[in-house]
């Protein structure tokens, strides 16, 4: 079946404006991750949903980073006011959660954020 | 942050070498998963160790893992041109779903 998918690819934008990215995870993954993936941090977590609730929203770097997540399925991340400094790529996965026991995650093939 | 530390963090060998990578991470983890990723791109996951077991083949990959030494391995065998790309480990502790990468080992197969 397919993969992560995530759109845009690539996004270029202005600082100052807000970017969405989508993530569609595979069908019946329970599970949703947020990475980003920058030259001088690395892999970084931001968020994971259960179904549509977010219970570990530790990762996010600031208040102008907020995810959503409808119907068990699509996942969306917005940047507000984005900075230089949110130039990354923006990596998703899926797994299936079963029995309270964590699994493989499944990983997009990105989107690459470049802010001017 | 990062959880672990990978070593080296570049190698190149020629093809058909073995290559061996290493990370290193630093609290009790309920398992760990190895993934590769080319052109700082999507992450293709290559295998994954709970931590209640010390060693696990796929194909031409063999990880091991030491949780007294809190470390794993991954050797892949008989190496190929197209397994050159970035290698990282990454950990998830109990209770806790998110994924702790490593810094990566930068893997260059010669021709």
């Amino acid at each position: 079946g397919a993969g992560v998918s995530q759109s845009p690819s690539n996004k270029v934008t202005e600082k100052g404006k807000d970017v969405e990215l989508r993530c569609d995870p595979i069908s019946g993954h329970t599970a949703l991750y947020w990475y980003r993936q920058s030259l001088g941090q690395g892999l970084e977590f931001l968020i994971y949903f259960q179904g549509n609730s977010a219970p570990d929203k530790s990762g996010l770097p600031s208040d102008r980073f907020s995810a959503e997540r409808t119907g068990g399925s699509v996942s969306t991340l917005t940047i507000q006011r984005t900075q230089q400094e949110d130039s990354a790529v923006y990596l998703c996965a899926s797994s299936y959660w079963g029995r309270g026991e964590s699994d493989t995650q499944y990983f997009g093939p990105g989107t690459r954020l470049t802010v001017l | 942050s990062q959880q672990g530390e990978e070593d080296p963090q570049a190698l190149s060998i020629q093809e058909g070498e073995n290559a061996t990578m290493n990370c290193s991470y630093k609290t009790s983890i309920n398992n760990l998963q190895w993934y590769r990723q080319n052109s700082g791109r999507g992450l293709v996951h290559l295998i994954l160790i709970r931590s209640n077991e010390r060693e696990k083949h796929s194909g031409r990959l063999r990880v091991t893992l030491d949780t007294s030494k809190k470390s794993s391995s991954l050797l892949i065998t008989a190496s190929r041109a197209a397994d050159t790309a970035s290698y990282f480990c990454a950990t998830d502790d109990f209770g806790n779903e998110k994924l702790t990468f490593g810094t990566g080992t930068r893997l260059t197969i010669i021709p």
